[in-house]
């Protein structure tokens, strides 16, 4: 049971464009989200996180969105740019435990 | 640098051999993560230790183990390999739950 999806495997913009990058969850426990930006052969690395507590956290050209009622969260790269096309991952953790990632989706910005 | 060193970079071995792979943690990190990636591929979770303790165990093959030190370094251990585990191998640590540091990962090819 996949508690963590990303339904786009990938994603295609236009340099200087709004990037949105989708995750949903199912369980209610999680109280803490994740994205990670992955480029080929390298780690990932963590790029922003959001506490359920809030329903927005932005840094620089990053915003995460989260909608408890929908289990959804989001993320807006704005304007995108060329060195953000990576591998996106959300992850989720429930009280401090275990990240559950989801499967990633593989974002292209085009100059 | 992350923090987290994970070696070798690269390793190519034969089918039926046997390979170790090292991690050690950021400073004071007591929980280390072990993920399989395959073709860019997902995450796969295999196992994880805190303190010396297993914790928990994701899709890890009975072929595959490991093992944290009292110094909290970390090897995962592949054996009898086949073509299909060639992958990048990433540890990850973590004080708690609440966000991981990617290594830069091993990279094991199997001819």
């Amino acid at each position: 049971d996949q508690q963590v999806k990303q339904n786009s495997p990938s994603l295609s913009v236009q340099e200087g464009r709004i990037s949105i990058l989708n995750c949903d969850y199912t369980n209610s426990m999680f109280d803490y989200f994740l994205w990670y930006k992955k480029y080929p052969a390298e780690g990932p690395t963590f790029l922003i996180s959001i506490s359920s507590i809030k329903d927005k956290n932005e840094d620089g050209r990053f915003t995460v969105f989260l909608n408890k009622s929908a289990k959804h969260l989001s993320l807006h790269i704005v304007p995108s740019q060329p060195g953000d096309s990576a591998v996106y991952f959300c992850a989720a953790s429930d009280a401090g435990n275990m990240l559950t990632f989801g499967g990633g989706t593989r974002l292209m910005v085009k100059p | 640098d992350s923090g987290v060193t994970q070696t070798p970079k690269h390793l190519i071995t034969a089918t039926g051999q046997r390979v170790t792979l090292r991690c050690s943690p950021r400073s004071g990190d007591l929980s280390v993560y072990w993920y399989q990636q395959s073709l860019d591929q997902g995450l796969q979770f295999l196992i994880h230790y805190y303190n010396g303790e297993e914790r928990a165990k994701g899709n890890i093959l009975e072929r595959f183990s490991a093992q944290q030190f009292p110094d909290l370094h970390s090897e995962l251990n592949l054996s009898s390999l086949e073509l299909g585990d060639s992958a990048l191998y990433f540890c990850a640590s973590s004080e708690r739950g609440y966000g991981y540091t990617f290594g830069s990962g091993t990279r094991l090819t199997v001819v």
